[in-house]
């Protein structure tokens, strides 16, 4: 069965990077793009990034253009996330999300569980 | 940025009944459109695409309609699982991707 896990959250200061990853299995990894979309305790979802099936596009929220960076490593199954210059408001459980279809960009039909990320002093 | 407005916020309803949630986009997004229900500390899960198209394994009281900049979630024959906040979800033009801010439904 398809499954998405995270890993890498935990706490870190204003400033500081962070790297999460994302595992995937049950699936042919390298045919589907792959997102980031993260949740603010208590508030709602935000598409953070995507990376398309081959890793040759790349797109961005704005929130995070330029700090942030998408990859993906089709021969291990994973993803990543490098988060630079965090920032109180990035703070959030962050999902990765496959999308549904082959070689597009779209919409999500399956979540990893989520890692938290906090960024405090 | 398409910008994507759900209404209400939130609402109460009665197991048995018909519910709707609309979702707005600040322009003309064709029929790409997704709903996701979400359940506390839990991932989202997909429900509808294509405006309307219900996702495998998703119960036939949920369905979706509209094109266009508005669009309708209705929930028949409510249930006591569907306690959940519900979300909308435009794909036409990116980046961004953007969600409707939420619908929290709650059974009473």
């Amino acid at each position: 069965q398809v499954q998405l896990m995270e890993s890498g959250g935990g706490v870190v200061q204003p400033g500081r990077s962070l790297r999460l990853s994302c595992t995937a299995s049950g699936f042919i990894f390298s045919n589907y793009a792959i997102h980031w979309v993260r949740q603010a305790p208590g508030k709602g979802l935000e598409w953070v990034a995507v990376i398309s099936y081959d890793g040759s596009n790349r797109y961005y929220a704005e929130s995070v253009e330029g700090r942030f960076t998408i990859s993906r490593d089709n021969s291990k199954n994973t993803l990543s996330l490098q988060m630079n210059s965090l920032r109180a408001e990035d703070t959030g459980v962050y999902y990765c999300a496959k999308d549904q279809q082959m070689a597009t960009i779209k919409y999500f039909d399956y979540w990893g569980q989520g890692t938290l990320v906090t960024v405090s002093s | 940025a398409i910008r994507v407005t759900q209404s209400p916020s939130s609402f109460s309803a009665s197991t048995g009944d018909r519910v709707t949630i609309t979702c707005r986009a600040s322009q003309d997004i064709s029929n790409y459109l997704a709903w996701y229900q979400q359940k506390p500390g839990k991932a989202p899960n997909l429900l509808i695409y294509a405006a309307s198209t219900l996702q495998s394994g998703v119960p036939s009281r949920f369905s979706g309609s509209g094109s266009g900049t508005d669009f309708t979630l209705t929930i028949t024959y409510l249930q006591s699982e569907d306690s959940a906040t519900y979300y909308c979800q435009q794909y036409y033009i990116y980046p961004p991707i953007t969600f409707g801010q939420g619908t929290r439904l709650e059974i009473k």
